[in-house]
């Protein structure tokens, strides 16, 4: 089975703080995605990443930043966390895949709240 | 632009029954179409994934089909069970850049 963990499940941080989530897969995806979720505003792609290096910004990248050192690992920092980056986050991966078949997997979140 | 649709956005029934979730969008150009499943606080779990060139997929209870011309897939859950509980979220991959374009999900609850 595929597995993605991410590093907490809940994270209570400081204004003005340096905030890294990580997440590791083990089944040898390129593709790895970092979403947030906010009521309401449904599941937003901040980042994602289709190999190793390469990063590609989503719908709201701004605030953030991402890492992607190793194929297994891809980490969503936050430079200075604010307020409003309180939400719940979500990283997934999927395989390229071949005609289409890149089914994603998603980690258990980190509900980040921001104080 | 793709957009997806999920009506209703919440949905109650008793336990037992067979029912149906829509999912609609607006570009029949589409990869492939998944749909998850999310409970509570919780991530999403991949429920199935129908490629554009397959009409339907199951998985135990669950059944979804894909209609690219009229732009509609359905999830069909039989005989449901509390445990069914959950929000139900399609997405369609629209391009070839692996990003999905998600609906707003339909919020079910059975009742025993």
């Amino acid at each position: 089975d595929v597995k993605v963990t991410q590093s907490s499940r809940y994270l209570v941080k400081r204004t003005g703080e340096k905030v890294f989530l990580e997440c590791v897969q083990d089944m040898d995806h390129e593709n790895m995605f970092w979403y947030r979720q906010d009521p309401g505003l449904g599941l937003r792609l901040i980042y994602f990443s289709y190999d190793v290096k390469m990063k590609e910004k989503g719908d709201i990248p701004e605030g953030y930043s991402v890492s992607r050192e190793k194929k297994e690992r891809f980490s969503l920092i936050l430079e200075s966390a604010s307020t409003n980056q309180t939400s719940m986050y979500l990283c997934a991966s999927s395989p390229h895949g071949t005609g289409g078949y890149n089914e994603q997997f998603f980690g258990p979140g980190t509900r980040l709240t921001v104080l | 632009k793709q957009e997806v649709t999920q009506i209703p956005a919440a949905l109650s029934v008793p336990e037992g029954e067979n029912l149906v979730l829509n999912c609609s969008f607006t570009d029949s150009a589409i990869y492939n179409l998944q749909w998850f499943r999310q409970d509570p606080g919780k991530g999403l779990t991949s429920l199935l994934l129908i490629q554009s060139s397959q009409r339907e997929q199951t998985s135990g209870r669950l059944n979804a089909s894909l209609d690219k011309s009229s732009g509609r897939s359905t999830l069909y859950i039989a005989a449901s069970q509390p445990g069914d509980s959950a929000t139900y979220l399609c997405a369609v991959r629209a391009d070839s850049n692996y990003q999905l374009i998600w609906g707003a999900g339909t919020k079910l609850i059975i009742k025993p």
